[in-house]
C-alpha cells in the first residue's frame, strides 16, 4: 500500500541552527514528492516538490528537500532555522497511473523554533 | 490571484443533522479536491473532480457524504446525517496541473 512515514511528531531547534524535518514514502512506481506547511487556523501552503531530475528541489521561504530513491527518502532542510518557521509540516506523495494528483500525506511534523 | 475561497469557517452541530460546505477554486483551475483532516492527522482525500465529473470518490462515505461540482467550478460537500466522528476541518483545494495543488483555509466541524 501507498503510504508517507514522518518519525517525528516534534522537532525543536535553536534559531540560526539548521533544521530536518525527516520524511520516507513507500509507493509502487515513481513518486512524486512533495511538502506543505500549515500555520495555525489557516490551509496547507504548498513548499516544494520533485517530480524528476536533480534530486536536490530549492523551495519558499529558504527550504529544500532531497529527493533519496535508494533510502525512499524526501527530507525537509533548512540551514538556517527562523522563528516564524514554526509551523505543522507535511509530506506528501502522488503517484502516476492512479489518481493524477492524488495526495497521500504523512501524519505531520510539528517544527518549534525557540529565539 | 485570488486563492480558494470556503465558507463557513466554523460549525457546530448536532449529531444527525445535515451540514454543507462551500468552496470556490482559483480561476482556471480545472482539478478540485475535498479532504477531511482529523486533528492530529494528515489530510484524507475525500472526492476528486475534473471540470465538473468525479475523478476519484473511492474514500468517500457515500452512505452519508456526497458532493457535486456544478458546471466544473464552485463545489459543495455535504454530510447527512453528521456522526461525532466526523468532527474534522474539511480542506478544499484546487490545481491546474495536477501536481500542486493549492488549499483553502478550511472548515472545521464540531459534531456534538
Amino acid at each position: 500500500a501507498q503510504s508517507v512515514a514522518q518519525p517525528e511528531d516534534q522537532v525543536n531547534v535553536a534559531e540560526g541552527n539548521p533544521l530536518t524535518v525527516k520524511c520516507t514514502y513507500s509507493v509502487s512506481g515513481n513518486p512524486y514528492l512533495f511538502w506543505y506547511v500549515q500555520y495555525p487556523n489557516r490551509g496547507l501552503q504548498f513548499l516544494l516538490k520533485y517530480i524528476t531530475g536533480d534530486n536536490l528541489v530549492k523551495g519558499s521561504y529558504g527550504f529544500e528537500a532531497e529527493f533519496n530513491k535508494s533510502q525512499t527518502s524526501f527530507h525537509l532542510k533548512k540551514p538556517s532555522a527562523l522563528v516564524s518557521d514554526s509551523a505543522l509540516y507535511f509530506c506528501a506523495v502522488s503517484f502516476y497511473g492512479g489518481s493524477q494528483g492524488n495526495l497521500i500525506f504523512g501524519k505531520g511534523t510539528k517544527l518549534s523554533v525557540k529565539p | 490571484e485570488a486563492g480558494v475561497a470556503q465558507s463557513p469557517r466554523y460549525k457546530i452541530i448536532e449529531k444527525r443533522q445535515s451540514v454543507a460546505f462551500w468552496c470556490n477554486p482559483i480561476s482556471g483551475h480545472a482539478t478540485l479536491y475535498w479532504y477531511q483532516q482529523i486533528l492530529g492527522q494528515g489530510p484524507k482525500l475525500l472526492i476528486q473532480f475534473q471540470n465538473n465529473g468525479v475523478v476519484d470518490d473511492s474514500q468517500l462515505p457515500k452512505d452519508r457524504f456526497s458532493a457535486e461540482r456544478l458546471k466544473g467550478v464552485d463545489s459543495t460537500l455535504k454530510i447527512q446525517p453528521a456522526k461525532l466522528e466526523d468532527s474534522a476541518v474539511y480542506l478544499c483545494a484546487s490545481s491546474k496541473s495536477g501536481y500542486e495543488q493549492y488549499f483553502g483555509p478550511g472548515t472545521r466541524l464540531t459534531v456534538t
